[in-house]
């Protein structure tokens, strides 16, 4: 079974420039969230998807990122315009569905900006 | 709201030594708990996961946990460690209903096992 895919891997901007991250999730998890992971710091969830729908982005900072997910599959994260304090590991997982069910984490991107 | 407490940043072991890793959480309501490991420059890997019943939970690469809810703490162990093991170990728990059911991390808790 594949696991999750994210591209690019490594990404470097200066700040004020936009960015956008990819991520495929395995084959049929419905559920999709992206973390992003500060140096020294656990995950924190920015945004969760259900299907196509979001289902919490309480966390998300919609002044500067946004997310979508057509056609419930795969998902794009976006930066614009990008700040210094954005620097970190952008994550992605996947789950089947439910609270109990494991999220299936990439291998994240790790963003540096300059 | 909900948290987690990992509470050392770090833990130097020898190689074959036993090690507990610590692991405190407050929330307010019943809870899954779960520890996750991220090797370098890799995604987080599910070590083990607590639902319900047992409150010993063993899980893979010979890791085990067990829940005290008298304690809010969900402790992580292993008897005898490997180089393998060094990496970043986190603790998360999730909520079962409204806003806490988001997976919530602690800050982490680094590994490193010495020859």
């Amino acid at each position: 079974e594949a696991g999750v895919a994210q591209s690019p891997r490594y990404k470097i901007i200066e700040k004020r420039q936009s960015v956008a991250f990819w991520c495929n999730p395995i084959s049929g998890h419905a559920t999709l969230y992206w973390y992003q992971q500060i140096l020294g710091q656990g995950p924190k969830l920015l945004i969760q998807f259900q299907n196509n729908g979001v289902v919490d982005d309480s966390q998300l900072p919609k002044d500067r990122f946004s997310a979508e997910r057509l056609k419930g599959v795969d998902s794009t994260l976006k930066i614009q315009p990008a700040k210094l304090e954005d620097s970190a590991v952008y994550l992605c997982a996947s789950s089947s569905s439910g609270a109990a069910d494991t999220q299936y984490f990439g291998p994240g991107t790790r963003l540096t900006v300059l | 709201a909900q948290s987690v407490t990992q509470l050392d940043s770090q833990v130097p072991v020898f190689e074959e030594a036993p090690v507990e890793l610590r692991c405190n959480y407050s929330s307010s309501v019943s809870v899954y708990l779960f520890w996750y490991v991220q090797y370098p420059n890799q995604g987080l890997q599910l070590l083990l996961k607590y639902l319900s019943g047992s409150t010993l939970v063993k899980g893979i690469n010979g890791f085990e946990a067990e829940f005290n809810k008298s304690q809010t703490s969900f402790h992580l162990r292993k008897p005898s460690v490997h180089i393998s093991d060094t990496a970043e170990y986190f603790c998360a728990v999730r909520g079962l209903s409204g806003s806490a059911r988001q997976l919530t991390f602690g800050s982490g808790t680094q590994l490193t096992v010495l020859p």
